[in-house]
């Protein structure tokens, strides 16, 4: 029973470039959740989407990301024009439906900007 | 809006020490708590958690109590061991709302023999 996937589990990119990180969530999950985590700070939410939906997307910069959970395949997360500011690690957890907070984490996209 | 609020790490203990994480929150209505736990390069997993007022999440040795009183959910574990190095993430959702954890900063533990 695969758990969820990240990839890639590394990435770098130079400024302006854009950076494209894929999350399949568990088995029998369609509530997937996109978490930025910065050094020596906490997990900052971005986006939390459901199959075809951004249900919560308060957490999401307004320009340059974007988020989206198709019908098939991964939920994606793009960031355009990376600058430095975007290194971080992403990570992505999901949940069952009807589930009332136990997410369950991918080990992370660990994004580089030089 | 929601907020939980963990002790400022790194906490360092020797093998077999008795362990303290605080974790307060705040937040309207009642709240689950939850405590995850993140070893290096890995994701989050969870460790435990709390629905509702005076329970008592446990596992691996680890507890925490929902205090509403205190607004408090304090990670204890009696005895830890070096295995148990990683940071600990206190987090809660809101009953009623869409369910979006809301973590702490979390706190780095480092266990040596």
């Amino acid at each position: 029973n695969a758990g969820v996937m990240q990839n890639p589990r590394h990435l770098v990119r130079r400024r302006g470039q854009e950076a494209r990180l894929r999350c399949s969530p568990m088995k029998g999950h369609s509530h997937v959740y996109w978490y930025r985590q910065l050094p020596e700070e906490g997990l900052k939410f971005m986006v939390y989407l459901q199959k075809e939906n951004i249900i919560d997307e308060s957490g999401m910069p307004k320009e340059r990301f974007s988020a989206e959970f198709p019908k098939e395949g991964p939920s994606i997360l793009r960031i355009q024009q990376v600058v430095r500011g975007d290194s971080a690690a992403y990570f992505c957890a999901s949940s069952p439906p009807g589930a009332t907070g136990e997410l369950f984490f991918g080990e992370g996209s660990r994004l580089t900007v030089l | 809006g929601d907020s939980v609020t963990q002790m400022e790490g790194p906490v360092t203990l020797s093998e077999e020490a008795f362990l303290t994480i605080n974790c307060t929150y705040t937040a309207t209505g009642y709240p689950s708590l939850f405590w995850y736990v993140q070893y290096p390069g890995e994701g989050l997993q969870l460790l435990l958690k709390a629905t509702k007022a005076d329970d008592k999440g446990s596992n691996k040795g680890f507890e925490a109590t929902y205090r509403k009183e205190t607004t408090s959910f304090h990670l204890e574990k009696g005895s830890v061991q070096v295995s148990d190095s990683a940071v600990y993430f206190c987090a809660l959702t809101r009953s009623g709302g869409s369910y979006i954890p809301t973590f702490g900063r979390g706190t780095s533990l480092i266990v040596h023999p």
